[in-house]
C-alpha cells in the first residue's frame, strides 16, 4: 500500500536560517508528489508539485523540493525562512487513476525571531 | 472569488444527532473530495465524486453519506454522530481527477465537535 513518512514532527528554527522537511513514500512506480501547507486555522495551499522530467521542482513561496527516485524522497527546502512561514507541512502522494491524495502525518515548523 | 468555499465553519453538536456540512466550488472543477483531519492533524480521504458519481469511498462508516446534486456542490450528511466523529472536515476539487496529476484546491475546513 501507498504511504507517505514525514519523519519529523515538529522542528523549529531561527528566522532567516535555511530550512529542509523531510519526506519518504512508499509506491511502486514514480507517484506524483505533492506538498502542501496549512496555515493555523486555514485550509490546505499547494506549494509545489513533481510530476515528471526535473527532479528540482519550485514552488510559490520561495519554496523548492527535490525529488530522489533511489532514496524514495521529496524533501522540501527553503534557503532563509521567514516569520509567517510558521505552519503544518504535508507531503503527500497521488498514486494514480483516482486522484486521491495520501498524506504524511505533517511537520509543523516554529519560526524564532 | 473564485474558491472552494464550506458551511458551516464551525459545527457543535450532541451525540445522536444528524448533521450536513455543505461545499461549494465554483472553479468548474469535475472532481470534489472530502478529507477528514484528526486531533493529530492527520488528513484522510473519504470519498471522491466525478461529474456527480462516486469514484472514490475509502471504507468510511455508512453514517456518512456524501451527496452531489451537481459537479459544483458535494455535501455531507453524517448520521447518528458519534464522539469520534469530532474532526476538521476539509472539502477539495481537482481537474478531472482520473489522472492522478492534477492539484487539489481545499476549501477553508469545517470544525465538528460532537458533545
Amino acid at each position: 500500500a501507498q504511504s507517505v513518512t514525514q519523519p519529523d514532527i515538529h522542528i523549529t528554527v531561527s528566522e532567516g536560517a535555511s530550512l529542509e522537511l523531510r519526506c519518504n513514500y512508499s509506491y511502486g512506480a514514480t507517484p506524483y508528489l505533492f506538498w502542501y501547507v496549512q496555515s493555523p486555522g486555514q485550509g490546505l495551499q499547494l506549494l509545489l508539485k513533481y510530476f515528471s522530467g526535473d527532479t528540482l521542482v519550485q514552488g510559490i513561496k520561495g519554496f523548492e523540493a527535490e525529488f530522489k527516485r533511489s532514496q524514495s524522497s521529496f524533501n522540501l527546502r527553503k534557503p532563509s525562512v521567514h516569520w509567517s512561514d510558521a505552519a503544518e507541512y504535508f507531503c503527500a502522494v497521488s498514486p494514480g487513476g483516482y486522484n486521491k491524495l495520501i498524506f504524511g502525518a505533517g511537520t509543523r515548523l516554529a519560526v524564532h525571531p | 472569488d473564485t474558491a472552494v468555499s464550506q458551511t458551516p465553519k464551525y459545527l457543535v453538536t450532541q451525540m445522536g444527532n444528524d448533521k450536513s456540512i455543505k461545499c461549494e466550488q465554483n472553479l468548474g472543477h469535475d472532481t470534489m473530495y472530502w478529507y477528514k483531519q484528526d486531533s493529530k492533524k492527520f488528513l484522510k480521504i473519504m470519498f471522491s465524486y466525478n461529474n456527480k458519481e462516486l469514484i472514490i469511498n475509502e471504507t468510511v462508516p455508512n453514517r456518512f453519506s456524501p451527496k452531489s446534486p451537481d459537479k459544483a456542490h458535494l455535501n455531507l450528511h453524517i448520521n447518528s454522530l458519534e464522539l469520534g466523529d469530532s474532526a476538521v472536515y476539509f472539502c477539495a476539487s481537482s481537474l478531472q481527477g482520473l489522472a492522478g496529476d492534477n492539484e487539489q484546491f481545499f476549501g477553508p475546513g469545517t470544525r465538528l465537535t460532537v458533545l
